[in-house]
This record gives C-alpha cells, structure tokens and sequence, in this order.
C-alpha cells in the first residue's frame, strides 16, 4: 500500500459525535486525499490538499473537515457524525507530475 | 457528479476467456486511468492512458481510448483467478494543472468473478 497507512481502520460511533479518520504517509508526497465509497457510487473526493496547510474541498464535502499540519499526516474530521456518512474512506497520496494516486487500506466506519 | 460509468456493472466468465469493460465519462480528460480493487483493499494502479493515445498495453492488459466517445475499454486476456477483482475508471479534467493534483473522478465499477 505504498507507505500509507489509515487509523483506525474500523470504527463504531454513535450520531452526533465527532470522529476523526488519520491518514499517515512515509512517501513524502505533497498530494493527498479523501475520498468515500460507497456501494452504487464508486469513490467520491471529499477533500484534498497540495501541501501542508494548503487543502480544498472536493465533490462530497459538506459535513466533513480537513487538517494538514505535516507533510506525512492528513486528518479528516467529522464534526457531528450522521448516518449518511456510514462509509469505507480511503485516502491516497500522488507527486506532482505524477497522475498516479497511491491508496491506503481504507477505514470502515459505521454511524449508529 | 460521477464522471465514468463503467460497463457491465458485474462480469463473470471462465478462468482463461478474456474480459473486457467499458467506461464512458462526460467531460474532456487529460488522461484516464484504471484501477483494481480486491476486496476489501485499497485501490491499485493499472494502467494509464493519455488523451492523445488510443491504445496502450501493459502485460495482460490492453486498453482503448476513443477522445471522440469518450469512452474507453479495458481488457484482460487470459484471465486468472486472481483477477477476480472490481474495476474502476478514473479520469482527471482537461481544465486541471495536472499531476492528479485536484483528485480523480472515478466510475462506479466493474465486478469481475473468474470461475475456475
């Protein structure tokens, strides 16, 4: 999985609570992302960043947030977890000029 | 809004016969790209295609781009099991600076079963 690692990689929570998703690389790649998938929609971009402190919303944003305060950790953040966001969640990474993105083993998440 | 739609949405031939997907998508790309997924796993890098290319071969992959449809093709020859896995498409903007920088827009998949 080309140095990228995802905590937790599963994780129950209950409607209404914050949860946090990390996304940690050993690559030194400047891009990362967030995306969701879900059965009937393929992978959806939530959020993506072009380098530390430098992130933009992506297809699937509303709800969730971004932090990138090192080049090797991206965090997403659900501030009020909801039912609709009951998903797998992958993160990838690319270089620039490289249109290849790298993918972590993903995090199921499941809200009650 | 989803930008490739692959086609069939699920596959299933005999270990040995050759598979082929479709995608189509909307927009003008850059490049289109395919990836696999094994269940439960992260997504793999197959094979890139660029905008001005109409055909590309990697191992037992072959895929087809057609600018004019905006579709594209993949194809597997003598398929293993092993490649029981799902298929994605994933295609970038004209628009965008490139180097991926501004995320991907996948298609929603093809499942291939092998039966052995």
């Amino acid at each position: 999985d080309a140095g990228i690692t995802q905590s937790p990689r599963h994780k129950v929570t209950e409607t209404g609570t914050p949860v946090t998703l990390r996304c940690h690389q050993t690559e030194n790649h400047r891009y990362m992302y967030w995306y969701r998938q879900d059965p009937g929609h393929g992978l959806r971009l939530i959020h993506y960043s072009y380098g530390v402190k430098d992130t933009d919303k992506g297809e699937v944003s509303d709800g969730y947030s971004v932090s990138r305060s090192k080049t090797e950790d991206f965090l997403l953040t659900l501030e009020s977890a909801t039912s609709s966001q009951t998903s797998v969640y992958f993160c990838a990474i690319s270089a620039p000029g490289e249109e290849t993105q790298y993918f972590g083993p993903g995090t199921r998440l499941l809200v009650l | 809004s989803q930008q490739g739609e692959e086609d069939p949405q699920a596959l299933s031939i005999q270990e040995g016969e050759n598979a082929t997907m479709n995608c189509s998508y909307k927009t003008s790309i850059n490049n289109l790209q395919w990836y696999r997924q094994n269940s439960g796993r992260g997504l793999v890098h197959l094979i890139l295609i660029r905008s001005n290319e109409r055909e590309k071969h990697s191992g037992r992959l072959r895929v087809t781009l057609d600018t004019s449809k905006k579709s594209s093709s993949l194809l597997i020859t003598a398929s293993r099991a092993a490649d029981t896995a799902s298929y994605f498409c994933a295609t970038d903007g004209a628009g965008y600076s490139g180097g991926g920088a501004d995320g991907l827009t996948f298609g929603k998949g093809t499942h291939l079963i092998i039966q052995p």
